[in-house]
């Protein structure tokens, strides 16, 4: 069982918008800051695609983005493309005992 | 190039040891906290263990305490696991990653680990 919590699918067509949450507790998503996104297609590495909530690293599109309130966490694809179908994984920071958490992944299907 | 390539999984027997290395390139190795993350084939992602500048730091999730060790060497930009005590639930692709803050910027390929009698 994954600590944080993600819906297991969600789609959308071709340029519309995907909104996928991550719901933890206050120990890792509600008391830090620290809440990361992973983009993964199918046999490949894992790529960051959103950090300390809402900043994208170099090369990652503007159509990602990412927010917060509360203990639940989200990441928003907008003007969905053929190549964002992938599963995606939040991840947290976790105080109590200094180790890192993840979601059990949400795969997003571009219809 | 900024790459990272881990080496050293296998097939073991439960109860078995086995070490991971992880060779990086591209970036000044030892000015970065670095990580091990797995996942179970067809699972999720795993955070195992991490290990500050200089190895000064250490820190691991509970499943693997007392039984992996995680350790670098920057002489050799170079970053390892080693596994002892391995168990069925231990079998995955096992990845290396550079921090950057609180999240992993960059990643391998990957190792598989296969733990079965």
């Amino acid at each position: 069982q994954s600590a944080l919590t993600q819906p297991p699918s969600a789609s959308g067509s071709p340029g519309q918008s995907v909104t996928i949450s991550c719901t933890g507790t206050n120990s890792d998503v509600g008391g830090y800051n620290y809440v990361s996104w992973y983009q993964q297609h199918p046999g490949k590495a894992p790529k960051l695609m959103i950090y300390e909530v809402n900043k994208r690293p170099s090369g990652v599109p503007d159509r990602f983005s990412g927010s917060k309130s509360g203990n639940t966490a989200s990441l928003t694809v907008s003007g969905l493309q053929a190549e964002d179908e992938a599963d995606y994984y939040c991840s947290s920071y976790e105080g109590s005992n200094i180790i890192y958490v993840f979601g059990s992944g949400t795969k997003v299907t571009v219809l | 190039e900024v790459q990272l390539v881990e080496s050293g999984g296998g097939l073991v027997q439960p109860g078995g040891s086995l070490r991971l290395s992880c060779a990086a390139s591209g970036f000044t190795f030892s000015s970065y906290w670095m990580t091990w993350l797995r996942q179970a084939p067809g699972k999720g992602l795993e955070w195992v263990a991490n290990i500050k500048q200089h190895g000064s730091e250490t820190y691991y999730v509970g499943s693997v305490k007392g039984r992996f060790t995680i350790s670098r060497d920057d002489a050799k930009n170079s970053l390892y696991l080693q596994m002892n005590s391995l168990r069925v639930e231990d079998t995955a692709v096992y990845y290396c990653a550079r921090h950057i803050g609180w999240a992993f910027d960059m990643w391998g390929r990957g190792t598989m680990v296969t733990v079965s009698s």
